[in-house]
């Protein structure tokens, strides 16, 4: 598509319940990103994905969440059994391959919004 | 590692004066440096970058960063703002090698009152 696309726009859940969020890259953009914009907290890495490589799952903040992306295009970000300060707006980014390319940046979808009651 | 600081939570300015919003960053090696804004209920939007080159770099909505190595900032500016440049903007670095995402500050609320 024309730009990322990320879905549910928002999402309501019960504490406990499982979440997933969706993200569909720009096409033939190789590397995927998660972030996390918090209230007051800015923009918290969660993962990134670059190709068939193995993700860089550093940013994680617990063992409840997950993702992975599907024949290097689709993303889901699942978090297990939420907890309230899960809730947050979840942004999806993806770029072309990085390295030495002057024109490095980030292509963010609107995000969801996930509140855990 | 690699990080970036927003020092003011909220630049408050009048319409037609010049705006200034802050960002400082530390990072291993030569930065590439990324100025983003996010509209209300909106994901961020790319402004403005620093590659190489020029230390003024210029940008999207009359936007321009001036790159200072020897007190390593990055700051926005805009001679004239307007109303519609209330947003919430970010500044973000990311090391030319190594960690291949880019780190953001925690954002600057900008306010341009009538």
């Amino acid at each position: 598509g024309a730009g990322v696309s990320q879905s549910p726009s928002n999402k309501v859940t019960e504490k406990g319940k499982d979440v997933e969020l969706r993200c569909d890259p720009i096409s033939g953009h190789t590397a995927l990103y998660w972030y996390r914009q918090s209230l007051g907290q800015g923009l918290e890495f969660l993962i990134y994905f670059q190709g068939n490589s193995a993700p860089d799952k550093s940013g994680l903040p617990s063992d409840r969440f997950s993702a992975e992306r599907t024949g290097g295009s689709v993303s889901t970000l699942t978090i297990q059994r939420t907890q309230q300060e899960d809730s947050a707006v979840y942004l999806c980014a993806s770029s072309t391959r990085p390295p030495g390319q002057e024109n490095y940046g980030y292509t963010f979808g609107s995000g969801t919004r996930l509140t855990v009651v | 590692a690699q990080s970036v600081a927003q020092p003011e939570d909220q630049v408050n300015v009048a319409e037609g004066n010049p705006l200034t919003v802050k960002c400082t960053y530390s990072v291993s090696g030569n930065p590439y440096l990324f100025w983003y804004v996010q509209y209300p209920n909106r994901g961020l939007q790319f402004l403005l970058k620093y590659i190489t080159g020029d230390n003024l770099v210029k940008g999207s909505y009359g936007f321009e960063a001036e790159f200072n190595k020897s007190q390593t900032s990055f700051h926005l500016k805009k001679p004239s703002a307007l109303v519609s440049d209330s947003a919430l903007y970010f500044c973000a670095v990311r090391a030319f090698t190594g960690f291949q995402k880019l780190v953001f500050g925690t954002g600057t609320r900008l306010l341009v009152s009538p």
